[in-house]
């Protein structure tokens, strides 16, 4: 059975600084990985998709990249903002269209 | 402006009530999903359709029931057999197809009263 862990659970920083968040799977038969923000009380906005033979993709201030052999992907993101503060949340995508996610990580990043 | 649409975006449910959450979506996706949301949990799939008039239950499917008459809407029955309800739901569609990208509506915060 497919398992997806996001670490840090948690994470606190102060504006300006750059960040990663993990995530990582227990099975590689996936079919691309995608990461999303939800803030309080909303639903998911995704962010990006990486297909299982990228090895990354950019939007704006936010990279993220895929090492499906390891079963990893990191989120980066840039000179963060009080505004990126969210829980972020990753997925992947299995065989017969099933989406598997983590746990997600909460992001504060103070102003 | 297409997208999903999910409502109420609150409901309140009695002991041994049920009740149904509303799911459009005029992206004309083929697939559609239910997943369920607790306090620091991630997303834990409830039932999941394909295709018009065909859905399977995801991991936690006991007490909720699915039907799928059009391509547009995927109406979720929470019904009394479900003990612990209180949560918040989320619908979501894609493409079928290797690959597409999922997308979600805002959500219903059910509460038991």
């Amino acid at each position: 059975k497919q398992e997806v862990t996001q670490i840090p659970a948690a994470l606190s920083v102060p504006e300006g600084e750059n960040l990663v968040l993990n995530c990582s799977f227990t099975d590689s038969a996936i079919y691309n990985l995608q990461w999303f923000r939800q803030d309080p009380g909303k639903g998911l906005t995704s962010l990006l998709l990486i297909q299982s033979s990228q090895r990354e993709q950019t939007s704006g201030r936010l990279n993220a990249s895929l090492d499906k052999s390891s079963g990893r992907s990191t989120l980066y993101i840039a000179a963060s903002q009080p505004g990126d503060s969210a829980t972020y949340l990753c997925a992947v995508s299995l065989y017969g269209n099933k989406l598997v996610f983590g746990a997600g990580t909460i992001l504060r990043v103070k102003s | 402006d297409g997208g999903i649409t999910q409502s109420p975006k609150y409901l309140f449910r009695k002991e041994g009530q049920n009740v149904t959450l509303s799911c459009e979506q005029n992206l004309n996706h083929d697939a559609m999903y239910w997943y369920r949301q607790d306090p620091g949990q991630g997303l834990r799939l409830i039932y999941y359709s394909q295709i018009v008039n065909d859905f399977q239950k995801g991991d936690i499917a006991e007490g909720y029931s699915v039907s799928r008459e059009k391509k547009e809407s995927f109406p979720l029955t929470v019904t009394s057999a479900q003990k612990n309800p209180t949560a918040f739901y989320l619908c979501a569609s894609r493409s079928t197809g290797v690959g597409t990208e999922a997308f979600f509506g805002q959500g219903t915060r059910l509460t038991v009263v």
